[in-house]
């Protein structure tokens, strides 16, 4: 079993929908839950961070942590063209190494 | 948020050279810096972690002796391909966390290597 699992779509959405993105993970030890937008031929930028579990909010996205089930999800909401990318969840834990899941492609169609 | 450079940002050489690429933290101090391998439209593979002061610990089937990483200190971490072959182009992507060990990772740029 891979220690994160993210679906790697490609997910293709109208402009204006709401965007669900998921990752599971095994290793219970992760505390620090990242997620990273990447485009095309550039290094990944950091969106969201969040430490253990709960909900974050910054602007149009959310990202969300459940510890107990292992699970992680960021939401963007009323979705842009501009969104268009690959998204890439993170974890680690205290002074670990980063490990991330395989991305999930995302188009947004005007 | 925190700044990574990663320089340079693409790069040709010829078979059987080297390549260094450098990878600084511009306005904090990393004593942990993480290479990555990227193919195209694949997610980031990591190759190494590498600690300031010490050997970098590679990854499983990652060539320490191919991929030499230095970290020599708190702002900067070089790796350098030796012998390069073309199956060794790729995008090629550092991260740093800071000193405090508990912050997210921040990114360069990446570089995108072509072997010829």
């Amino acid at each position: 079993q891979k220690e994160v699992e993210q679906d790697p779509g490609p997910l293709s959405v109208p402009e204006g929908a709401i965007v669900s993105l998921n990752c599971t993970y095994s290793n219970s030890a992760f505390q620090y839950f990242m997620w990273y937008r990447q485009y095309s031929r550039k290094g990944p930028e950091l969106l969201m961070y969040t430490y253990s579990s709960g909900n974050k909010e910054d602007g149009r996205f959310t990202a969300q942590v459940d510890k107990s089930s292992k699970y992680i999800s960021l939401f963007i909401r009323d979705s842009q063209p501009s969104d268009s990318a690959t998204y890439l969840c993170a974890m680690k834990g205290s002074y670990d190494k980063v490990i991330f899941g395989p991305g999930t492609s995302l188009s947004v169609i005007p | 948020g925190a700044v990574v450079s990663q320089h340079p940002s693409w790069v040709i050489c010829k078979s059987g050279t080297s390549v260094k690429i450098e990878c600084r933290s511009l306005d904090f101090q990393a004593t942990t810096m993480f290479w990555y391998r990227q193919f195209p439209k694949q997610s980031l593979m990591l190759m190494a972690t590498s600690n300031e002061g010490s050997k970098a610990t590679y990854e499983q089937g990652v060539e320490k002796d191919k991929f030499l990483i230095n970290h020599a200190s708190l702002t900067l971490s070089t790796l350098t391909v030796t012998s390069a072959h073309p199956e060794d182009s790729s995008f090629y992507i550092c991260s740093a966390i800071s000193i405090t060990g508990v912050t997210e990772a921040f990114f360069g740029q990446g570089t995108r290597l072509t072997v010829v």
